[in-house]
């Protein structure tokens, strides 16, 4: 079965302590990207990548970073997290042959204190 | 400045109605066009992509371009109750299968 998955789900924590959420895909799509969705402001790309070792900034990449190491994972990583990053996560994945073979994970609500 | 713009609605329709729903696009450079329904709670799920050349017919939706426009618009004929959704456009910026987003409308189908 073709699937996104995220860890972990939901997320309580504090400001400064750092934190990955990871992404894996199964169906070896080429691109990944994360974003973020909060109420009234829609899905906001964080930072995408076309293919291992290549990622590149979206709209809203301050306070995040990732790494594309091999092709089915691609962990969003909060350095130091502060309170204006609590969201909703979104990680995504799509063959670049098959622009509709797009697939979003279940999502990691994060709270940030 | 890449822009998506979409009606945050609610557009409310009775059963077995058509629901049309719109967004416009600022990028005269973009090729591709996603749609997305997001149930309240849940991820997106792409429904519906058309490139710059055509409309595209799937059972009961139909994606449609205007590109002199610059608006995309998603027609739900004979709408279920199951359809109620937020439904979010999608447009692939400078020549780009990356997708910028439109807020959303949510779509009502009342019984």
């Amino acid at each position: 079965e073709a699937q996104v998955t995220q860890n972990p789900r939901y997320l309580i924590t504090v400001t400064g302590k750092k934190l990955t959420v990871t992404c894996s895909q199964n169906m070896n799509h080429e691109y990944m990207s994360w974003y973020r969705q909060d109420p009234g402001l829609g899905l906001r790309q964080i930072y995408y990548s076309m293919n291992v070792e290549v990622t590149d900034k979206g709209d809203v990449p301050e306070g995040y970073k990732v790494s594309r190491k091999e092709k089915r994972n691609f962990p969003l990583i909060l350095e130091s997290p502060s309170p204006n990053q609590t969201s909703l996560y979104f990680c995504a994945s799509t063959g670049l042959e098959r622009v509709d073979e797009q697939f979003f994970g279940p999502g990691t609500r994060l709270t940030v204190l | 400045q890449k822009e998506v713009e979409q009606n945050s609605g609610p557009l409310s329709v009775p059963e077995g109605a058509i629901a049309s729903l719109n967004c416009t696009y600022s990028d005269r450079g973009s090729q591709s066009f996603f749609w997305y329904r997001q149930y309240s709670g849940k991820s997106p799920e792409l429904i519906m992509f058309i490139y710059s050349n055509g409309d595209k017919e799937d059972g009961r939706f139909t994606a449609q371009l205007n590109k002199a426009s610059q608006y995309v618009s998603l027609l739900i004929r004979d709408s279920q109750p199951s359809d109620s959704a937020t439904y979010l456009c999608a447009v692939g910026t400078g020549g780009s299968y990356i997708p910028t987003f439109g807020r959303g409308t949510s779509l009502i189908v009342h019984p």
